[in-house]
């Protein structure tokens, strides 16, 4: 069974740092992009970064680009959130979520973890 | 960046009905588009992918269709599972995008 656990949330202060992960079982981690989207309260839900199965690409939204760094670790099956400079707006829950498509991406998102939520607030 | 627009954002149906959403992008993205259906408290799951090919496990009431710039998901006989939010999302290119949710009410 394909899982996937989000971990590492919490309040943080503005301007603060904090580093999520997702630990994923039941399939072969290192075949398979994971994507991070995040939802804030009662809203939609927005597209955060992307990683390559092999961690060479790197694709991020505008609104986090240069604060929040992507990466995995395909020995550990894990993947990395890195997020600073956080603001009031990052307040959201964060989900990683695992594409459909193995080796090469097809960049729609088949499995979800449960989410963590990421509260900035002071 | 491509944007997604859904309509109606809250569509209030009877179970039985059939129901359709619209989602429409601001350019041509083929057929690169999917589906996803979000449960209050619960992660979305995906319903239909490249416009029209439906998900392993994913019952056949649900169907997508369209390319390009507009796109619709119906839902046939609509149950009482299905009452939830949901999402259309592009991968034509990055930044992936999602539209901005329909939510489907008991009426």
């Amino acid at each position: 069974e394909v899982q996937l656990v989000e971990s590492g949330g919490g309040l943080v202060l503005p301007g603060g740092s904090l580093r999520l992960s997702c630990a994923a079982s039941g399939f072969t981690f290192s075949d398979y992009a994971i994507n991070w989207v995040r939802q804030a309260p009662g809203k939609g839900l927005e597209w955060v970064a992307y990683i390559s199965s092999d961690g060479y690409r790197k694709y991020y939204a505008d609104s986090v680009k240069g604060r929040f760094t992507i990466s995995r670790d395909n020995a550990k099956n894990s993947l990395f959130l890195e997020m600073n400079s956080l603001r009031v707006e990052d307040t959201a829950v964060y989900y990683c979520a695992r594409d459909r498509c193995s080796r090469a991406a097809c960049y729609n998102l088949a499995y979800w973890g449960q989410g963590t939520l990421i509260t900035v607030s002071s | 960046d491509i944007q997604m627009t859904q309509s109606p954002s809250t569509l209030s149906a009877f179970v039985g009905d059939r129901v359709t959403i619209t989602c429409r992008a601001s350019e041509s993205i083929d057929t690169w588009l999917a589906w996803y259906q979000q449960k209050p408290g619960k992660a979305p799951k995906l319903l239909i992918y490249k416009a029209s090919s439906l998900q392993s496990g994913v019952p056949s009431r649900f169907s997508g269709s369209g390319s390009g710039t507009e796109f619709t998901l119906t839902i046939n006989s609509l149950q009482p599972d299905d009452f939830a939010t949901f999402y259309c999302q592009q991968y034509q290119s990055f930044p992936l995008t999602f539209g901005g949710g329909t939510k489907v009410e008991i009426k």
